[in-house]
């Protein structure tokens, strides 16, 4: 099965500086990665997303980037606007052939005007 | 548009009563699934359907039954609701079976349990 870590609960930048949020995972099996944004009393709503034959995916101002050796990957933010104050979740499939997805905690972005 | 709804934002239930959280969605998805938001803790499967009546469990279903009659309606149950069940419930819906699927999520439900 899937682990994914997130280590910074939480993480404050400036407005017009860019936003670098991590995501760790456990099982190098799996191929493919999700950023999820939610804010306060709204569902999650999906971001990006990232296959493993990439290393890198690209979307207007998010970028995510997979290091598959590390097991790691991270969502930029460039430049970051106070919408972009939320919390956002990656996510894993769980286990193979399965529509299962495992989330990290999530981390708390705030931008500061 | 893909929407999933919830049939209540918040919530105030009592300890020991059954409570039902009702979730619709209108984009013929096959999977269905509910979650709890806790902080901290992230996002953390109760229960997963991937077709009518049929039901998995998911990380933490201890207190919790589940329910899928139709395939646009899974339905949550807590049999007898305990203030350890406090929390925001998401339930989620994703197109097809055996395929990693972005999950749509609804708005949520702020339960609480005096």
């Amino acid at each position: 099965d899937q682990q994914v870590k997130q280590n910074s609960p939480s993480l404050s930048v400036q407005e017009g500086r860019i936003s670098i949020l991590n995501c760790d995972y456990t099982n190098s099996m799996f191929d493919y990665f999700l950023w999820y944004k939610k804010y306060p009393a709204e569902g999650p709503t999906f971001l990006i997303s990232i296959s493993s034959i990439k290393d890198k995916n690209e979307d207007g101002r998010f970028t995510v980037f997979l290091n598959k050796s590390a097991k790691h990957l991270s969502l930029h933010i460039v430049p970051s606007q106070p919408g972009d104050s939320a919390v956002y979740f990656c996510a894993a499939p769980t286990n193979f052939g399965n529509e299962k997805l495992t989330f990290g905690t999530g981390t708390r972005l705030t931008i500061i005007p | 548009d893909v929407k999933v709804t919830q049939s209540s934002r918040y919530l105030v239930k009592r300890t020991g009563e059954k409570v039902f959280l009702e979730c619709v969605q209108d984009m013929d998805h096959e999977n269905m699934f509910w979650y709890r938001q806790d902080p901290g803790l992230g996002l953390r499967l109760i229960y997963f359907s991937y077709d009518v009546k049929m039901k998995e469990k998911g990380d933490i279903p201890e207190g919790y039954s589940v329910s899928r009659e139709k395939k646009e309606r899974f339905s949550l149950i807590l049999e007898s609701a305990s203030t350890n069940q406090t929390s925001m419930y998401l339930c989620a819906s994703s197109p097809h079976r055996d395929s990693y699927n972005e999950q749509f999520f609804g708005p949520g439900t702020r339960l609480t349990v005096l």
